[in-house]
């Protein structure tokens, strides 16, 4: 196992355009997490899942951010209708609950560039 | 709510010298981790150092080393012998420890340079 793999590494859309990025974790991790990075500040959590459940969501993930990991293994974070607003880097990690707080392995991220 | 403090948008050192970057953090919550990561141009964030809020002794990992003042909520991370590959972005960042997830807190990072 590589690590969380992140795809694709680079995005350029229209905007009003719908886009949706996959984030593969560490095979034997049964949580995953989504955050978002806009330039020049630290990454800020959007979403939380444990197996197939998302069982916490932030204010910043608004009715046009919908994410999803329907078999428990890989998920996707899709955005509808894009505004210039939503340009950042989006980063995947994944978790080991028997891991506590030391098994957080973050992916490379998708960069997205709305135009 | 959680937040994080990153007072020095950019540092430099010189090679093999010592740099100190800060971080301040605020919370009403007695158990929980402070982590520094390390993102360099490659873009993964990666894990240089925790410190658990329950330890007293101050977390030390080869040249990186915190210096963890609980009462001030200061997290300071040392960097010694520093090396060109320590140039990237550094993000302080505090966790608490849930039944549903460990959601992080991160402040806004320090851009460190390591110059020849």
């Amino acid at each position: 196992d590589t690590g969380v793999s992140q795809n694709p590494r680079h995005k350029i859309t229209k905007r009003g355009q719908n886009v949706t990025f996959r984030c593969d974790p560490i095979s034997e991790h049964n949580r995953l997490y989504w955050y978002r990075q806009t330039l020049g500040q630290g990454p800020e959590f959007l979403t939380y899942f444990q197996n197939e459940a998302q069982l916490e969501k932030s204010r910043l993930l608004s009715d046009r951010f919908s994410a999803e990991r329907p078999k428990g293994s890989f998920s996707t974070l899709e955005i509808q209708r894009t505004e210039q607003g939503d340009s950042a880097m989006y980063l995947c990690a994944s978790s080991n609950p028997g891991q506590g707080a030391h098994g957080y392995t973050f992916g490379s991220g998708t960069r997205l560039t709305v135009v | 709510a959680q937040t994080v403090t990153q007072s020095q948008p950019e540092m430099s050192v010189q090679e093999a010298e010592t740099v100190t970057l800060s971080c301040t953090y605020d919370t009403s919550e007695n158990n929980y981790y402070l982590f520094w990561y390390k993102q360099p141009p490659s873009r993964q964030m990666i894990l240089v150092i925790r410190q658990e809020a329950y330890k007293q002794q101050n977390a030390t990992e080869n040249r990186f080393s915190v210096n963890f003042q609980k009462a001030a909520k200061s997290f300071s991370l040392k960097i010694s012998d520093s090396q060109l590959g320590d140039t990237a972005m550094y993000f302080c960042a505090f966790m608490k420890p849930t039944h549903t997830g460990n959601q992080f807190y991160f402040g806004t990072g320090t851009s460190l340079t390591v110059i020849p």
